[in-house]
């Protein structure tokens, strides 16, 4: 499968601050997802990304797609304790299959 | 959304022994993809689960090791057999909506002892 990595691996943020999620690939990806899972839970879809230099938001979470369509970002305005969680990028494979990138396990400081 | 409905939730099992775990979703899939999930890592594709044909492994994982079973397009198991302390994790199925989205089952917390 191919390598999709992120970092950080670890954030700590203080409530209110800002928080950014980097995820790279070693090939271009025809689109790419972020997912959310909450401690002891199960991954949950935020959203996909498919155009290049493509830019989405859902409320304080602001998500882009590299001109390259090889990595993505996905920034966090202002958090909050219900955003605590670990966030992974992931990419399609070739038989519609996802591989999930290393994660980025944020916490937040109330 | 899809509903997928896995069991166990958890288990303790001992080494050397075998753990079938089970997949039931709310409508008929293609394909449904089972993952493993260490403690504090990321998700591990295994296999592809195709209904009527062998599933499809990831380098690394092997059919006699994690034997899948997909009778309907509705169900689907992963067996872990003759475990060992570093099969213990966590263990999800997966599938596809509309080609974008992945749903996951609760999971299975497996500890091997």
């Amino acid at each position: 499968g191919q390598q999709v990595m992120q970092i950080p691996q670890y954030q700590h943020v203080q409530e209110g601050e800002d928080f950014t999620t980097y995820c790279n690939s070693s090939t271009t990806l025809s689109n790419i997802q972020w997912y959310k899972q909450r401690p002891g839970g199960h991954p949950v879809f935020l959203i996909q990304l498919v155009k290049s230099g493509e830019v989405k938001k859902q409320k304080r979470l602001t998500f882009q797609f590299g001109e390259a369509k090889k990595n993505s970002s996905l920034h966090i305005t202002a958090t909050q304790t219900t955003d605590v969680g670990t966030y992974f990028c992931a990419g399609p494979g070739g038989g519609n299959q996802f591989y999930f990138g290393t994660g980025t396990s944020l916490t937040v400081i109330p | 959304s899809a509903v997928i409905s896995q069991k166990p939730s958890r288990d303790i099992c001992q080494r050397g022994t075998s753990l079938t775990i089970q997949c039931q979703v709310d409508s008929q899939v293609t394909m449904m993809f089972w993952y493993r999930q260490q403690p504090g890592q990321s998700l591990t594709l295994i296999a592809t689960a195709n209904q009527g044909s062998e599933a499809t492994y990831e380098s690394g994982f092997v059919i006699d090791k994690f034997p899948i079973s997909r009778p309907n397009l509705t169900f689907s198991t992963l067996t872990v057999s003759n475990m060992s302390p570093e099969d213990s994790s966590i263990y999800l199925c997966s599938v596809i909506r509309g080609n974008t989205e992945a749903f996951f089952g609760q999971g299975t917390r497996l500890t091997v002892v």
